[in-house]
């Protein structure tokens, strides 16, 4: 089963809004990870976020993890078409050991020019 | 040149043929993974490699097999190919080090396949 699931499925907004996408997961992680895909080739890593950590930044990403909640949002600022991809959440559950991500079934992003 | 390699790039097989996909990286990670990608179901793990000498099953391993034949490369076979397998298969190596958690994965182009 999945680890993580991302909601809204699909996003679609004009360039310059904020999108802002949600992950939730099942077991406890040791941290939870943002991944980039565009159309429908290698995925890419955007920011990594421990469990001991509550907020990140990356220049126009922030995340927030509530570990009490199981969940986990990204928030892209300002955005531009170029951001228009699908998004998916992986999560390294706990305890340490398995060193193997999950992931979530992801948030199609559409950014309308 | 791409740091994590996988080919070939799309291919179209028939149900019952043995089919391998092949990944090497150059990287220098010591783990390795295989994912499937399906419309809707996100990516799920298929098997993970942590030095050429482990090989781990994931979530879906049943009908697949793989093959640690280096550092830099992890093959992937399916024995014999049917149709539920036509999916996007990617191949990633991650920066973990020995005894830590992962950090960030590293993924390939991935690899199209349809068996009909």
């Amino acid at each position: 089963s999945q680890q993580g699931e991302e909601d809204p499925q699909a996003l679609s907004i004009q360039e310059g809004e904020n999108a802002t996408m949600n992950c939730s997961y099942k077991t406890s992680i040791n941290n939870l990870q943002w991944y980039r895909q565009n159309s429908g080739r290698g995925l890419v890593h955007l920011i990594l976020i421990r469990s001991n950590e509550r907020e990140k930044h990356s220049g126009r990403l922030r995340v927030t993890l509530d570990t009490s909640k199981k969940s986990s949002s990204l928030l892209i600022t300002a955005s531009r078409a170029a951001d228009t991809a699908s998004y998916f959440c992986a999560t390294d559950p706990y305890p340490p050991g398995t060193y193997k991500y999950i992931f979530g079934t992801g948030t199609r992003l559409k950014v309308l020019a | 040149d791409a740091d994590v390699t996988q080919t070939p790039r799309n291919r179209i097989t028939k149900t019952g043929k043995r089919i391998m996909l092949e990944c090497s990286q150059t990287k220098g990670h010591d783990r390795m993974y295989w994912y499937r990608q399906d419309p809707g179901l996100g990516l799920r793990l298929i098997y993970y490699s942590f030095d050429v000498k482990d090989i781990n099953k994931g979530e879906i391993s049943d009908g697949y097999s793989v093959s640690r034949q280096a550092q830099a490369k992890f093959s992937l076979s399916l024995e014999s190919a049917i149709p539920n397998q036509t999916a996007l298969y990617f191949c990633a190596t991650s920066d973990g080090a020995p005894g830590q958690p992962n950090e960030k994965l590293f993924f390939g182009s991935g690899t199209q396949l349809s068996v009909l």
